[in-house]
């Protein structure tokens, strides 16, 4: 079974700061990867995905992800993080589970806090 | 808008009693899951559907039933609520292949007395 692992359960970083959010996965065959972000109380949205190519996926908010293969990793950036970006944030990824069908495996996400 | 849709919002149930979460959703999606998410646990499956007819379990089912009869809905049954199920259950959808991510639904806070 597919695992995610989310290196970090809580990173403060000051306004303006760069961030770098950290996700590994168990297995790289064939998977698609997704970064999502809860805000306070709110369901999940997608921030950025990666099926194939270019193994620099840009999302929303001015996030990016890179995607390496050899390390089994898929670590979230942003050069300069906003109050607004305070969030849990959600590594997950889509691999097959057999007879025909597919399962989203999530990690156990990284709260990002702001601090002004 | 279309999306997810959960109902209800919140739910305060006591031990033993049976509930049904509601999930729809209007993408004519053919997969659809169920998620329990607890602090520190991140989103955990409980069961998905690949299609109307056809469901499977996830890795936490315990305690829970599903159907599909329709594409559109996806219904979750709590069939003996414990306090061990309080928790925040999402809804998602995608196409078959998730190429496009999965659509969460806003959630269902349950709370189990």
């Amino acid at each position: 079974a597919q695992s995610v692992t989310q290196l970090d359960s809580q990173v403060p970083v000051f306004e303006e700061a760069p961030v770098e959010l950290r996700c590994n996965y168990s297995s790289s065959v064939s998977v698609y990867l997704f970064w999502y972000v809860q805000y306070p109380n709110q369901g999940l949205q997608l921030l950025l995905k990666y099926l194939s190519g270019s193994t620099l996926v840009k999302g929303i908010n001015g996030f990016e992800a890179e995607f390496n293969k050899s390390q089994t990793s898929f670590h979230l950036r942003k050069p300069s993080v906003h109050i607004s970006d305070t969030a849990e944030y959600f590594c997950a990824v889509r691999s097959y589970s057999g007879a025909g069908s597919y399962q989203l495996t999530f990690g156990k996400g990284t709260k990002l806090s702001v601090i002004p | 808008n279309a999306g997810v849709t959960q109902t209800p919002k919140f739910q305060v149930l006591k031990t033993g009693q049976s509930m049904t979460l509601q999930c729809a959703q209007d993408m004519n999606h053919e997969y659809m899951s169920w998620y329990r998410q607890d602090p520190g646990m991140g989103l955990r499956l409980i069961h998905y559907s690949v299609g109307a007819g056809i469901t499977d379990q996830g890795e936490v089912p315990n305690g829970y039933n599903v159907s599909r009869s329709t594409t559109e809905d996806f219904p979750l049954r709590l069939l003996s609520a414990a306090p061990s199920q309080t928790s925040v259950y999402f809804c998602a959808s995608s196409s078959a292949q998730g190429s496009y991510g999965y659509t969460f639904g806003s959630g269902t806070r349950l709370t189990v007395v």
